[in-house]
Order: C-alpha cells, then structure tokens, then sequence
C-alpha cells in the first residue's frame, strides 16, 4: 500500500545543472499534480495531469518540465537549475478533482539549489 | 494575490481544549473547502471537506465551519491532543476550470500536555 513515492527525498543541485523529481502512484488515480511549498508559504501549483497524455500548466510552471505517458507516473523536469526553485516538491494524485476527499500527497523532495 | 488566507501562523492550547484555525477567502466561485494536515517531513494529509451547500461538517473530533456570506471557515478540534500538533492548511477549489486547489499558507498548532 505505497500510495504516492517520490524520489529522490533530498537533492543538491548547482546552478544551471538539470534533473528529473520522480513521482509514480499505485492506486489508479487518474489526477496528479506537482506543487512546491516555500519556507513560510502555502503550496504553490506547479503542473498538473487529468490522465495519461494530458498535462497543464498552474501557478508557477516556468522553469519546469512534466510528461505523463503512463497512469501511474509524472515525473518534473526542472531544466537549467536557479537558486529560485530551492523549495520542498510535493506530488499528488486523486482519484477525480480530489475536491471532495482531497488529495493524497508523497513525502516531498527537498531541494536546493547553489 | 492570496485567494486563501490563514492569518495566524501558529496557535497553542492546552491539551483537552478546543483547538480553533482560521481561514479566509476571497474568491466567490471557491465552492468546496479542505483541511490538511502537515507533519514535519511527510506531506500533507486530507482531513476534512465541506461543500458550500452545508455550513458544517463533522468527523470525529474534528468540525469544520463554513460561513459564506463572511467568506470564512474555522476548523475546531475538541478536545486537542498532543498528536494534533502540525501544520494544518486550508484549501479552496472553484467549480469552474480544472477544479485545482489553492492553498493557505498554514498555522502550526501546538498543542500542550
């Protein structure tokens, strides 16, 4: 009963490198959206998927990459590093819009960027 | 532009009190509201919902308050333990569009034994 892994769970990156936050959920949730939270912030939309193939922008997508070729994973590609996406990634997934039984959310990757 | 605030960043109570977290909004369309729960390095967990066809909302020993009118929500905790202690968030969804969240930015409770 994994519900949503994300990998890896601490990452330093230096400015200007690229990589890949890894996010893959075993409950068949068709939705899967990334957020970032800042110190002292809410959770900020990053990207979002209503199913395989189908990705769309939030809040804060610039910077960042996502592809969804599979139900089960979606992983964020951030490109170019900045010291700017420092933050704590979270990956979710619900079963419909989540609006009423809400979202079930990984553990979180902790980046930082130097 | 903060379409959902939680204007309090922590609150303490005594153990066995009611524990009370504030939330505002400001986007009329928001038509369901959530609470989450945050511990330290673990992501959020739903708590509880309310829809805005009902006023309030019950699980357990936790209660959720909508006032429309006032574009505000409370969530109470009665009676607060010491395990209630983490981050909770309010978040708002709007009928229209992709249905996504919009979150607070969160009030620690700590809750004393």
């Amino acid at each position: 009963n994994a519900g949503v892994t994300q990998t890896p769970k601490f990452r330093i990156l230096k400015i200007g490198q690229s990589m890949t936050l890894q996010c893959t959920q075993d409950m068949n949730h068709n939705y899967m959206y990334w957020y970032r939270q800042d110190p002292g912030m809410g959770l900020k939309l990053i990207y979002y998927s209503v199913g395989a193939g189908i990705t769309d922008k939030g809040e804060v997508p610039n910077g960042y990459n996502v592809s969804r070729s599979t139900t089960e994973d979606f992983p964020l590609r951030l490109e170019l590093a900045a010291p700017s996406q420092t933050s704590v990634y979270f990956c979710a997934s619900s079963s419909s819009t989540g609006r009423n039984y809400g979202y079930t959310f990984g553990s979180g990757t902790r980046l930082t960027v130097v | 532009d903060q379409q959902v605030k939680q204007n309090s960043p922590s609150l303490s109570v005594q153990e066995g009190r009611i524990s009370i977290l504030n939330c505002d909004y400001t986007n009329s369309m928001f038509d369901y509201f959530l609470w989450y729960k945050k511990y330290p390095a673990e992501g959020p967990t739903f708590l509880i919902s309310i829809s805005s066809i009902k006023d309030k909302n019950e699980d357990g020993r936790f209660t959720v308050f909508l006032n429309k009118s006032a574009k505000h929500l409370s969530l109470h905790i009665v009676p607060s333990q010491p395990g209630d202690s983490a981050v909770y968030f309010c978040a708002a969804s709007a009928r229209s569009g992709s249905y996504q969240l919009t979150f607070g930015k969160g009030t620690k409770l700590s809750v004393i034994p």
